[in-house]
């Protein structure tokens, strides 16, 4: 069956980087793109971008450009974001989740990250 | 950026009851790509609807959706114990994607 599943939560200091894995199983990898969408406490979900895992393609929201990078590795059917220049802002738990016509119809379990001094 | 605004925030109704949930576009939404999503806690969100009207696989014919242009409606016909929750919008018409508030379902 189709799984996404994202690395462990993290804790890190203001001006860090953070990157985020997302390993995938049961489908082509390179059939779907990969969203990544995040939460941060009591708001809205907030997409920052996407992959597409055939072609190597993407495409980030403005709000997070210059900020994040998202890669993938297809022997290893596993997409990553990074997102650096850490604040307090950033706390939140961050989701891939999988395009299927444009949808998002398989997510990830979600990720933790906390950023604190 | 399309900024999408659901209503009411909060629902509360009992288990058998009708549940309405509202999302207002900012602009028309391209195509009817819209989507809604529920959500529980500690949990990812689940994809109910697509195209504003399409039920995803596996979701039960107690979920609909309509609507277009800028007026989108899901609607759950009767309520059972697990829809209690919080339900978001989405477009992905236009880029950046976006996504409601979200609308809190619960218990009455």
């Amino acid at each position: 069956q189709v799984q996404l599943v994202q690395s462990g939560a993290e804790v890190k200091k203001p001006g860090a980087a953070v990157t985020v894995t997302c390993k995938t199983a049961g489908y082509t990898f390179t059939n779907h793109a990969i969203h990544w969408v995040r939460q941060a406490p009591g708001q809205r979900l907030e997409w920052m971008g996407w992959i597409n895992t055939g072609t190597g393609h993407r495409e980030y929201a403005q709000k997070f450009q210059g900020r994040v990078t998202i890669t993938s590795d297809t022997s290893a059917s596993t997409v990553y974001m990074e997102l650096s220049s850490l604040t307090s802002e950033d706390t939140a738990v961050y989701f891939c989740a999988r395009d299927e016509s444009l949808t998002n119809d398989y997510w990830g379990q979600g990720t933790l990250v906390t950023v604190s001094s | 950026e399309i900024v999408l605004t659901q209503s009411p925030a909060t629902l509360s109704l009992s288990p058998g009851e009708r549940a309405t949930l509202s999302c207002g576009a900012s602009q028309s939404v391209s195509s009817s790509y819209l989507a809604w999503y529920q959500q529980k806690p500690g949990q990812a969100p689940r994809l109910l609807i697509y195209g504003a009207s399409s039920r995803a696989t596996g979701i039960p014919d107690r979920f609909s959706g309509s609507g277009s242009g800028t007026d989108f409606t899901l609607t759950i016909s009767r309520l059972e114990p697990e829809d209690f929750a919080v339900y978001y919008c989405q477009q992905y018409g236009s880029s950046p994607r976006t996504f409601g508030q979200g609308t809190k379902v619960e218990i009455k």
